[in-house]
């Protein structure tokens, strides 16, 4: 049971566009509609931000898109803003009924 | 509003044995899969296992099988973990999470604010 592979940090600019990518196996992403993704502000629970792929959840900003290609999950965090500054984690359902997460992504907004 | 407040933490000696309990509240526990994740001082999310809504089917991470048991009461919307043979790499804060289906452990939406447990001598 190997993590999800997450770039270790991302960053950019209030306004900008950033993307984390998410990758996995054929056993885990790539084989199931069941990627989440969760924000975590420090000290405090995680959040879901996405799941099933591409779905939002009821108070999450349209801001917040995923989608997955193959074995790569991606979430993208348009417009920027200095309150999406966190950790990002991603987790896929696999095909022993376990969840894996990645192992996270810190975002740095300059 | 919707809810889960875990409790039974603390500090434990290697070896020595907690049970950590989630109470719920506010959504209909009986219907849905509910987790236990981990986070270690400083380190990312773990998963830990999951027991689908009826309570039958429980599934774990390879780190803690065989030691930790989930196990839930729908007629208290309570869900547990009872932690065998602990050890210090065991040491995490613990959030137990409603799951948005009955049978998969995806999609966790709703956590509650976490539990300490400190394994050492």
């Amino acid at each position: 049971q190997s993590a999800l592979t997450q770039p270790a940090s991302v960053s950019g600019s209030p306004g900008q566009s950033i993307t984390i990518s998410c990758t996995g196996t054929s056993s885990d992403v790539g084989g199931y509609n069941y990627v989440s993704w969760y924000q975590q502000h420090p000290g405090k629970a995680p959040k879901l931000m996405i799941y099933d792929v591409s779905n939002r959840p009821s108070g999450v900003s349209n801001r917040f898109s995923g989608s997955k290609s193959g074995n790569t999950a991606s979430l993208t965090i348009s417009g920027l803003q200095a309150e999406d500054e966190a950790d990002y984690y991603c987790s896929s359902y696999t095909s022993s009924s376990t969840v894996l997460f990645g192992g996270g992504t810190k975002l740095t907004v300059l | 509003e919707v809810q889960l407040l875990e409790s039974g933490g603390g500090l434990v000696q290697p070896g020595g044995s907690l049970r950590l309990s989630c109470a719920a509240s506010g959504f209909t526990f009986s219907s849905y899969a509910m987790t236990w994740v981990r986070q270690a001082p400083g380190k990312g999310l773990e998963w830990v296992s999951v027991i689908y809504s009826g309570g039958s089917s429980t599934y774990y991470a390879d780190s803690v099988k065989g030691r930790f048991t989930i196990s839930r009461d729908n007629s208290k919307n309570t869900l547990y973990l009872q932690m065998n043979s602990l050890r210090a790499e065991d040491t995490a804060v613990y959030y137990c999470a409603k799951c948005g289906y009955s049978s998969s452990g995806a999609g966790m939406d709703v956590w509650g604010q976490g539990t300490t447990v400190t394994v050492s001598s």
